[in-house]
């Protein structure tokens, strides 16, 4: 498609439960990129993908936090026992390119609530 | 603090006004400097991206860039209701358009 659609628009968890949030990138960009916004502060980088390979996830927490991008599905951001301070909104972002003059494309995010 | 410092505003002003936005920063090897707006409940879009110091110009929006003070700016001329959004400067050091260090945003409102 021509926008990058994310899903589910909200999710509220409870302390300890599971979330996943799914990422559909613009069709035709070979990069996929998650970024976490909490409270309306700076976005943080998370992961990025080259197709559905890793291509840098050094802002990806070490533990609970996991991501997949597989051939002809969406992309994936999942959270384990999930805590309060997971809670922001997510935004996924595609991109055709990587210089710094190559759009990023972003998702309207997933607000996630950990109650 | 912060290595990217952006005033979270509001700021609001009347139609039809010039629109000074700006940042700071901290980090000397920032070379590549964007500026994306994000209306409510969406993502953002990139509007404008410079390379170095100057000025660039884009239909309405000019974005310049002093890295002699550390300071970036982003002009908005003859503004319009629909220019209300939140702003926000990212940087970065190296090429990429992904690991970028995002201000808080300034959100502008233009009141009709």
């Amino acid at each position: 498609g021509e926008e990058v659609a994310q899903t589910p628009k909200h999710l509220v968890r409870g302390e300890g439960q599971k979330a996943k949030l799914y990422c559909a990138p613009i069709k035709g960009h070979s990069y996929v990129f998650w970024y976490q916004q909490v409270l309306k502060n700076e976005f943080k980088f998370l992961i990025s993908f080259q197709n559905e390979n890793v291509f840098d996830e050094t802002g990806m927490p070490k533990e609970r936090f996991s991501a997949k991008c597989l051939p002809n599905s969406p992309c994936s951001l999942e959270i384990q026992a999930t805590k309060l301070e997971d809670s922001a909104v997510y935004f996924c972002a595609s991109s055709h390119r990587l210089p710094y003059n190559s759009p990023l494309h972003f998702g309207n995010g997933t607000r996630l609530t950990v109650t | 603090q912060k290595e990217v410092e952006q005033d979270p505003g509001p700021l609001s002003v009347p139609e039809g006004a010039i629109v000074s936005l700006n940042c700071t920063y901290s980090n000397s090897a920032f070379q590549y400097f964007m500026w994306y707006r994000q209306y409510s409940r969406k993502g953002p879009e990139l509007l404008m991206y410079t390379y170095s110091s100057g000025n660039k110009e884009d239909g309405r929006f000019t974005a310049q860039v002093d890295k002699s003070s550390k300071y970036i700016s982003l002009f908005i001329r003859d503004s319009q209701p629909s220019d209300s959004a939140t702003y926000l400067c990212a940087m970065s050091a190296d090429k990429s358009n992904y690991q970028l260090i995002w201000g808080a945003g300034t959100k502008l409102i233009i009141k009709p």
